[in-house]
């Protein structure tokens, strides 16, 4: 199965900072590659698909970059709602997997 | 609007069996590939299983031979059988559409069901 190593695994961050997660595959996976939002008690939310496409109704501060093993996760300016934890996700072949996640949290 | 609502959660023994159910509204479970992710509690997530819409599966090594994905188009339903259960198999169950033919990875989900394995 393809492992998905995010980095890093938690952050400490301010309102309207801007905060970049990485996300690295162990084989190439093309732009197969998707970033999901969790909050505490909740169902994960898609955000980006095919590396760096907003699924509808997402705030466009949230994009993603990158292909082949090495993605991202920009958020441009940090808004409350946005502390949470956030999972890359490979849809390339199956088994799926997905990163470890990265939590982000108040500074 | 898309609804999915997992039940069946419960607290079983080691060993033990457990059948879950997803039921969807607003599209066709037969239409769209449908799959289980669960999540241990105050871990990541972990991709479960897929059923195709040609009815082709697929599992994780950690549940492969013991847990069975099928869906009754009947009752616009999902399953999740889970046999010889694990303490290890303990967490959130959810179920999501997985519309890869179409472009997008798993992009609806339910609100989970809890599976609790332990004596």
């Amino acid at each position: 199965a393809i492992q998905m190593t995010q980095s890093p695994s938690s952050l400490s961050a301010s309102v309207g900072d801007r905060v970049i997660i990485s996300c690295r595959a162990s084989q190439g996976i093309r732009n197969d590659l998707a970033w999901y939002q969790q909050r505490p008690g909740k169902a994960p939310k898609l955000l980006i698909y095919a590396a760096s496409h907003l699924q509808s109704g997402v705030p466009s501060r949230f994009s993603g970059g990158g292909s082949g093993t090495d993605f991202t996760l920009t958020i441009s300016s940090l808004q409350p709602e946005d502390f949470a934890t956030y999972y890359c996700f490979q849809d390339n072949n199956y088994p799926q997997t997905f990163g470890q996640g990265t939590k982000v949290e108040v500074k | 609007e898309f609804q999915l609502v997992e039940s069946g959660g419960a607290l079983v023994q080691p060993g033990g069996s457990l059948r879950l159910s997803c039921t969807v509204s607003g599209f066709a479970v037969g239409d769209f590939f449908m799959a289980w992710v669960r999540q241990a509690p105050g871990k990541g997530l972990e991709w479960v299983s897929v059923l195709f819409t040609g009815g082709i599966t697929y599992y994780s090594d950690s549940v492969k031979g013991r847990f069975t994905i099928s869906r009754d188009s009947s009752k616009n339903t999902l399953h999740l059988q889970m046999n010889s259960l694990r303490v290890d198999d303990t967490g959130v169950y959810y179920c999501a559409r997985d519309a890869s033919t179409q472009g997008l990875p798993l992009d609806f989900w339910g609100q989970g069901t809890l599976v609790t394995v332990s004596s």
